[in-house]
């Protein structure tokens, strides 16, 4: 079985650049969630995708979209970037998505520094 | 709006011995899920245990059990039989059954000392 799998694993852009992050789910999951982690703090939810159509939407502004493929692969692009959104960016795989089975599958996440 | 507080940036216990992390949550929902998962330096974030709100019982996994008070909004980690392994940030998460999203505390370092 084929766990979350997530690149590139570490980046540096300069403020105002674009950056696409990119995360395999696990084998027979169909739903991938994305998730901001700035230093010192817990996750916070970005959206998720299910089935190829995004689920749901954190408080994040429309500079940070997404995409999920066919083999329900998916996609974190942000546009503009700025100094604030240095932080760590985690996928997650469920097999549903609700919260009926409950359970999240990371990756080791992207760290992104801006300057 | 759910919101999961985790009052202990950092705590310490010795090899072989027990410790408590502490976490409340805030929701109007009366059906949802509770998570404690664990951050090592590798990053990658491992479910410890999970606890189902509906359920009275409280779960159990091996050396990892919690306290789940529903009326007191209250979900603590108990993780008896410290190992240095078990070194790492701990996070608690709430997941509502009707959201899609998962809403994690803070998270408190756990620091095990030989």
């Amino acid at each position: 079985e084929t766990g979350v799998t997530q690149s590139p694993t570490h980046l540096i852009k300069t403020r105002g650049q674009q950056v696409t992050l990119r995360c395999s789910s696990q084998s027979g999951h169909n739903t991938v969630s994305w998730y901001q982690q700035a230093l010192g703090q817990g996750p916070q939810f970005i959206f998720q995708y299910y089935r190829e159509e995004e689920n749901g939407r954190g408080n994040f502004p429309p500079r940070f979209s997404g995409l999920q493929f066919p083999n329900y692969s998916s996609e974190l692009n942000v546009n503009a970037l700025e100094l604030d959104d240095s932080a760590l960016y985690l996928c997650a795989s469920s097999s549903t998505g609700r919260m009926d089975t409950g359970e999240l599958f990371f990756g080791e996440g992207s760290r992104l520094t801006v300057l | 709006a759910q919101t999961v507080t985790q009052s202990q940036p950092e705590m310490s216990v010795q090899e072989a011995e027990t410790v408590t992390l502490s976490c409340t949550y805030d929701t109007s929902e009366s059906d949802y899920y509770l998570f404690w998962y664990k951050q090592p330096p590798s990053r990658q974030m491992i479910l410890v245990i999970r606890q189902e709100a509906y359920k009275q019982q409280n779960a159990t996994e091996n050396r990892f059990s919690v306290n789940f008070q529903k009326a007191a909004k209250s979900f603590s980690l108990k993780i008896s039989d410290s190992q240095l392994g078990d070194a790492a940030m701990y996070f608690c998460a709430y997941g509502g059954n009707t959201g899609n999203q998962f809403y994690f505390g803070t998270g408190t370092s756990l620091t095990v000392i030989p």
